[in-house]
């Protein structure tokens, strides 16, 4: 069974820190698919981020970075110098190798950043 | 920049009443899905199209809830009837079936939040 954890139900954090938001994975599939999406107020999910089981690079877009560990089943989330309106909630995905597979998601991580 | 519709964007209603919503993927995308999240909570899967057939039905409470996606377009999910535990916001999304296997990018809709009294 699939299933994605994200233990921090709420952070806050005061702008301009760093701030990491956790994601544990389970999955029996070899190949898989992970993702980050943000959730701001107005309730739309924007994709941030797609990552093949296969590639544990680590990646950086501008002020956000991801850290893949497939040895702990871990794909954690970093904004460095946090603004305002990354305020939101985050959520962790998990697919199968499919191209249709369904995204399970986890509980969503709801991060404050206070000006 | 091309985006998925939905339709209403909240609706209010009370508990045995009938509701719909409506969906307009983005055009050419094939596959389709309805997604229910409760407050407080990640998105769940209702029901998967592929063009106008249901891929993935198997968490929708068929006896109050039906979909459909007749001319592989535009899809209406409804409820009949609403109850108190309906309440949550209901959200569609599209991917393409072309291009690299497994890409799998869902792009979703604003959502419609539904408040049952």
């Amino acid at each position: 069974a699939q299933k994605v954890t994200q233990a921090q139900t709420e952070i806050s954090v005061v702008e301009k820190e760093d701030v990491t938001l956790d994601c544990v994975y389970e999955t029996r599939d070899t190949t898989y698919y992970l993702f980050w999406y943000k959730q701001p107020p107005s309730g739309e999910l924007v994709f941030l981020i797609r990552r093949n089981s296969f590639d544990e690079q680590n990646e950086i877009s501008g002020r956000y970075s991801w850290n893949f560990q497939k040895s702990t089943s871990s794909f954690n989330f970093t904004i460095t110098a946090s603004q305002v309106v990354d305020s939101a909630v985050y959520f962790c995905a998990l697919s199968g190798p499919n191209r249709d597979d369904k995204i399970i998601f986890g509980k969503g991580t709801r991060l404050h950043i206070l000006p | 920049e091309a985006e998925v519709a939905q339709s209403p964007r909240y609706k209010i209603t009370e508990k045995s009443q009938a509701v719909a919503f409506w969906c307009d993927p983005i055009s050419g995308h094939a596959t389709l899905y309805w997604y229910r999240q409760i407050l407080g909570q990640g998105p769940e899967l209702l029901v998967q199209f592929q063009d106008e057939s249901v891929v993935d039905d198997s968490q929708l409470p068929k006896d109050r809830f039906s979909a459909e996606r007749l001319k592989g377009v535009d899809s209406t999910l409804k409820i009949q009837p609403a109850e108190l535990g309906d309440s949550a916001m209901y959200l569609c999304a599209s991917s393409s079936s072309v291009g690299l296997a497994g890409t799998n990018e869902q792009f979703f809709g604003p959502g419609t939040r539904l408040t049952v009294l």
